[in-house]
């Protein structure tokens, strides 16, 4: 098992500009993350997904967007760049139910700068 | 919200030395997790605690669980720079996610 994947590993973006982060997971895991993590800082929560078809807004939505379309995948959407979204993004999995919280994989993260 | 406070929020140790990060939930938690974030990577999972008063081991890591399930505590003996790293807590929120800790980033120096 590859585990939890995202692309790209690092990117430069202009203030303005949009991009798409990708994230796949092959654990058949139900729930998935995205958190972003400032220099320094911890893990803040954009959003999250309990299924495919089913997002929710985390701590930190504003700026971003995202969807799920199959269980494997779950990619992060940034409108419009802004310097305050320079940031590391992990994505994270897990198998969770009602009152279960089981341990989160994270992906290797993306670096992105923005300009 | 639910927060959960992590102190110190850096340590400096030299090698050998021991250390201990301690964590502190505004709620009652059901469990605990321990993550690991070696610089420049992603956080790993380590542990979860589950039972009130819960004592777990892994080699030189000592992770115990509070008695009434509100704060947690890892013990590393004899830091190694293997150690280095920041040492996250969580715990479960609403809807099944995890409140992550504000971490304690550990440095070894020789």
């Amino acid at each position: 098992n590859a585990g939890v994947t995202q692309t790209p590993k690092f990117r430069i973006l202009k203030i303005g500009q949009s991009m798409t982060l990708q994230c796949t997971q092959d654990m058949n895991h139900n729930y998935m993350y995205w958190y972003r993590q400032d220099p320094g800082m911890g893990l803040k929560l954009i959003y999250y997904s309990v299924g495919a078809g089913i997002t929710d807004k985390g701590e930190v939505p504003n700026g971003y967007n995202v969807s799920r379309s199959t269980t494997e995948d779950f990619p992060l959407r940034l409108e419009l760049a802004a310097p305050s979204q320079t940031s590391v993004y992990f994505c994270a999995s897990s198998y969770s139910g009602e009152g279960y919280t089981d341990t989160q994989y994270f992906g290797p993260g993306t670096r992105l700068t923005v300009l | 919200g639910q927060q959960v406070m992590q102190i110190p929020q850096y340590q400096h140790v030299q090698e050998g030395e021991d250390f201990t990060t301690y964590c502190n939930s505004s709620t009652t938690l059901s469990n605990i997790q321990w993550y690991k974030q070696r610089p420049g990577g992603h956080p790993v999972f380590l542990i979860q605690l589950v039972k009130s008063g819960e004592v777990k081991k892994q080699k030189r890591l000592t992770f115990q669980f509070g008695e009434a399930k509100k704060n947690s505590s890892l013990h590393i003996t004899a830091t190694q720079t293997t150690d280095v790293g920041t040492y996250f807590c969580a715990g479960p929120g609403t809807a099944s996610k995890l409140t992550f800790g504000t971490g304690t980033r550990l440095q070894v120096t020789l």
